[in-house]
């Protein structure tokens, strides 16, 4: 079956340090989504990236789709406190059915 | 504008029960999506509705069904509830760019 592995599953940082969360797919998907998830919260939409090697930022995030849309990467510069959390990729399988990676929880050390 | 609303937000079941959860989209989404996530793992999507259509599903046993009303809330049961049904079930919502609005969830306890 389909599955979207994400790794690191832990990431200890300290406040400042840029984190990287890592995300590949067994299949080719025809788009990837990232989210974040809060302790005790529901997951909240970050990005979409649809296109081959297509490479989106926002503030201190960049998002990156690869060239064969089958791997994806979350690059955070400069964390802070604020980043702490569980980051989801969910890829589009088909057109209907989004797969979620297995999280990389990030743990920010002030 | 509202959210994605579900409710009940907590409930505990016993074994055996069954178990009726809903979820209202955002204004002028037709599509609804349910997902379970259980503690420390990612949403594991169960079906998908559109326009009262179900449109998809997932690798959940028959004893997880849903539907979709006119409205475009929907309901998801799960009937004979085991232990391992115990999870955050979350609806989804989305719209033209299939962006996904998740609700808060609702957190199900299985004793």
């Amino acid at each position: 079956g389909q599955q979207v592995m994400q790794i690191p599953q832990y990431q200890h940082v300290q406040e400042g340090e840029d984190f990287t969360t890592y995300c590949n797919s067994s299949t080719t998907l025809s788009n990837i989504q990232w989210y974040k998830q809060r302790p005790g919260g529901h997951p909240v939409f970050l990005i979409q990236l649809v296109k081959s090697g297509e490479v989106k930022k926002q503030k201190r995030l960049t998002f990156q789709f690869g060239e064969a849309k089958k791997n994806s990467s979350l690059h955070i510069t400069a964390t802070q406190t604020t980043d702490v959390g569980t980051y989801f990729c969910a890829g589009l399988w088909g057109t209907y059915k989004y797969i979620f990676g297995t999280g990389t929880r990030l743990k920010v050390l002030a | 504008d509202a959210g994605v609303t579900q409710s009940p937000t907590h409930l505990i079941k016993t074994r055996g029960q069954q178990v009726t959860l809903r979820c209202s989209p955002i204004s002028g989404h037709k599509s609804v999506s349910w997902y379970q996530q259980v503690l420390g793992q990612g949403p594991q999507f169960i079906f998908q509705y559109y326009e009262k259509e179900e449109r998809g599903r997932g690798n959940f046993p028959d004893r997880f069904s849903a539907r979709q009303f006119p409205n475009y809330s929907s309901e998801l049961n799960v009937n004979a509830l085991l232990l391992g049904d115990s999870a955050l079930y979350l609806c989804a919502s989305s719209g033209r760019k299939d962006t996904i609005y998740f609700g808060e969830g609702s957190w199900l306890t299985v004793v």
